[in-house]
């Protein structure tokens, strides 16, 4: 079964707003990832969240899970025009061995 | 500390020609994993090695495909015969633990693979 479903698929706001993209998944997990891609590159890892954590922030950053939903989220506050890539969530199920199952990701577009 | 390398960084292949993808893990990283990602899709899992072992290669389609990571040297994705359908961006990611430990995963530039 698929995880890390990613909504929405596409996000369109104005420069200077917030942006939050949501992920759901199916199965117990060790720990949740995000990560963004600008159009034809490589990842960037942006924040690990543990699945014994609730919150966690990095600059303009702030992850949420709720493992009891099996949801998290992700709130880019402040968005800049820099901001404009695709962000997947991606998970590491338990027992596992480390691989990481993305989601289709959200494509975020931040209009100046 | 440099990153994830990747190369070639674009590779141009006929259908049924072998294609051979590079990863040098980040300094320090035992760990390596390949994932598949075709446009507008997130991420496939293929592959996951340690130094001179696979781990998990569930991923992997059963026929055409192999990965290594030999003692010495980068880790290597082998794809034969090549067809269209494996058209895609392959990224290299490594860690510096792996199974049952939660580590942060680093992601290469990715290797394109345009088959013709």
């Amino acid at each position: 079964s698929q995880q890390g479903e990613e909504d929405p698929q596409a996000l369109s706001i104005q420069e200077g707003e917030n942006a939050t993209m949501n992920c759901s998944y199916k199965t117990s997990i060790n720990n949740l990832q995000w990560y963004r891609q600008n159009s034809g590159r490589g990842l960037v890892h942006l924040i690990l969240i543990r699945s014994n954590e609730r919150e966690k922030h990095s600059g303009r950053l702030r992850v949420t899970l709720d493992t009891s939903k099996k949801s998290s989220s992700l709130l880019i506050t402040a968005s800049r025009a820099a901001d404009t890539a695709s962000y997947f969530c991606a998970t590491d199920a338990t027992g596992g061995a480390q691989k990481l199952v993305f989601g289709q990701g959200t494509r975020l577009t931040i209009n100046p | 500390n440099a990153g994830v390398m990747q190369n070639p960084r674009h590779l141009v292949r006929r259908r049924g020609q072998e294609a051979r993808l590079r990863c040098s893990p980040m300094k320090g990283h035992s760990h390596v994993y390949w994932y598949r990602q075709l446009p507008e899709e997130g991420l496939k899992f293929m592959v996951y090695l340690q130094k001179e072992n696979i781990i998990d290669e569930s991923g992997m389609p059963k026929e055409r495909f192999s990965a290594e990571f030999p003692k010495e040297g980068p880790s290597i994705l082998r794809i034969q015969q090549v067809v269209r359908g494996d058209s895609a961006a392959y990224f290299c990611a490594s860690s510096p633990r792996g199974q049952g430990l939660s580590y942060e995963q680093y992601f290469g530039p990715g290797t394109r693979l345009t088959v013709t």
